[in-house]
């Protein structure tokens, strides 16, 4: 069965950092790219950041780009989220999310998310 | 950027009747990349539909994708209570994502 859990989120100040994880496990992780996904409360679905299977090609919504930085581990099936810089809109629940040629890089499997809150 | 724009923004119906979202994107794009979702409240995405219009693993037959070009269509062909839930749209090209804004499909 495939699983994404998340961790990491919390409460943080304006300009504080955070650093998110996402344990896979039940699929081969090292063949899928992977991406953050957040939602604000209330609101709809913004996409944050992808990483290919081999962390060959990396990229960022532009509301994010220059202070965070998505990266991986296939040897601990583990996905990360630096956040620097940190704002009161990047207040979110941050999903992590699968994609692969299967589904045509759709996002076929998501965790539950982690809460993140800027706030002074 | 590519902009996806959903209506109605809420759709309101009775079980048993059939559903039609609609997800119109700002350019042409390809059928490949467009995925559309099911968020039911307090739960995490779910894929329902990828390359606009194939089933993702799992979804029962009364959810169909269709469209082309900038016109994209999830169809829900009769309602069951589980169905009523916020539906997004999604294309994936030139390196990033976007979703469409959502729509709430409520209880009549």
């Amino acid at each position: 069965e495939v699983q994404l859990v998340e961790s990491g989120g919390g409460l943080v100040k304006p300009g504080g950092s955070l650093r998110l994880f996402c344990a896979a496990s039940g699929f081969t992780f090292s063949d899928y790219s992977m991406n953050w996904v957040r939602q604000a409360p209330g609101k709809g679905l913004e996409w944050v950041s992808s990483i290919s299977s081999s962390s060959s090609y990396i990229y960022y919504a532009a509301s994010v780009r220059g202070r965070f930085t998505i990266s991986r581990d296939n040897a601990k099936n583990s996905l990360y989220l630096q956040m620097n810089s940190l704002r009161a809109e990047d207040t979110a629940l941050y999903y992590c999310a699968r994609s692969g040629y299967s589904a045509l890089y759709a996002n076929d499997y998501w965790g539950q998310g982690t809460l993140v809150a800027v706030s002074s | 950027e590519i902009v996806l724009t959903q209506s109605p923004g809420t759709l309101s119906l009775s079980p048993g009747e059939r559903a039609t979202l609609s997800c119109r994107a700002s350019q042409s794009v390809s059928g490949s990349y467009v995925a559309w979702y099911q968020q039911r409240p307090g739960q995490a995405p779910r894929l329902l539909i990828y390359g606009a219009s194939s089933r993702a693993t799992g979804i029962p037959d009364r959810f169909s994708g269709s469209g082309s070009g900038t016109d994209f269509t999830l169809t829900i062909s009769r309602l069951e209570p589980e169905d009523f839930a916020v539906y997004y749209c999604q294309h994936y090209g030139a390196s990033l994502y976007t979703f469409g804004q959502g729509t709430k499909l409520e209880i009549k």
